[in-house]
């Protein structure tokens, strides 16, 4: 089974710049998360996807941070303008539904993010 | 609020030695899951357990094993024998239960180096 994979797995720019990270969960993983770990610290949660819809951007910075999740399917997370404190790690993960309960969440290999 | 502490940020230990990575955790749901996570150095993730705040059975799974006690709001995780494999940063982690979002919230980490 494929796990989660993600692209780029680098990518350095300026400040001010735009990028975007793209994410395929496994194949029937109805959640999808988007973390960013900062460096000696562990994943903090910038959005949920259940399915297409939305469950959790609370901690997402809004004025540049947006992600979508067209079709359920793939994900793209986007920063514009980018900041120096953007620079981290931006993992991808995740799970199944049902169960009743909580599921393991798979992350993905992450892309590391470096911003001058 | 919902809280991880793992208060040993580095862990040194000689090959074959046992090491127990401590996990404390604070939170006023009745329902939760906690989980254990090792990343190594590619950077990925990897899901070792999940424990159901109603199961308080302590788990083996080979070299690894873990202690939840809910008592003292811990949920440690010991290796025997440590192999240099077993070097990595190991994150303990807790989500709410499911219709809290589910999403996890990670403890810093604790990075073990395990010395031939």
């Amino acid at each position: 089974e494929a796990g989660v994979a993600q692209s780029p797995r680098y990518k350095i720019i300026e400040k001010r710049q735009s990028v975007a990270f793209w994410c395929n969960p496994i194949s029937g993983h109805a959640t999808l998360y988007w973390y960013q770990q900062i460096l000696g610290q562990g994943p903090k949660l910038l959005i949920q996807f259940q399915n297409n819809g939305v469950v959790d951007d609370s901690q997402l910075p809004k004025d540049r941070f947006s992600a979508e999740r067209l079709k359920g399917v793939d994900s793209t997370l986007k920063i514009q303008p980018a900041k120096l404190e953007d620079s981290a790690v931006y993992l991808c993960a995740s799970s199944l539904e049902g169960g009743g309960g909580v599921n393991e969440q798979f992350f993905g290999p992450g892309t590391r993010l470096t911003v001058l | 609020a919902q809280k991880v502490t793992q208060a040993q940020t580095e862990i040194s230990v000689v090959e074959k030695e046992d090491v127990t990575l401590d996990c404390v955790y604070e939170t006023r749901d009745t329902t939760y899951y906690l989980f254990w996570y090792k990343q190594p150095p590619s950077g990925e993730l990897v899901f070792l357990i999940r424990r159901n705040s109603f199961d308080e059975q302590n788990e083996i799974s080979g070299r690894y094993s873990w202690n939840f006690q809910k008592s003292t709001s811990s949920f440690n995780f010991t290796i025997t024998a440590s192999q240099v494999v077993d070097s990595a940063v190991y994150f303990c982690a807790l989500s709410g239960p499911w219709g809290s979002q589910g999403n996890l919230i990670f403890g810093k980490g604790t990075k073990l180096s395990v010395k031939p």
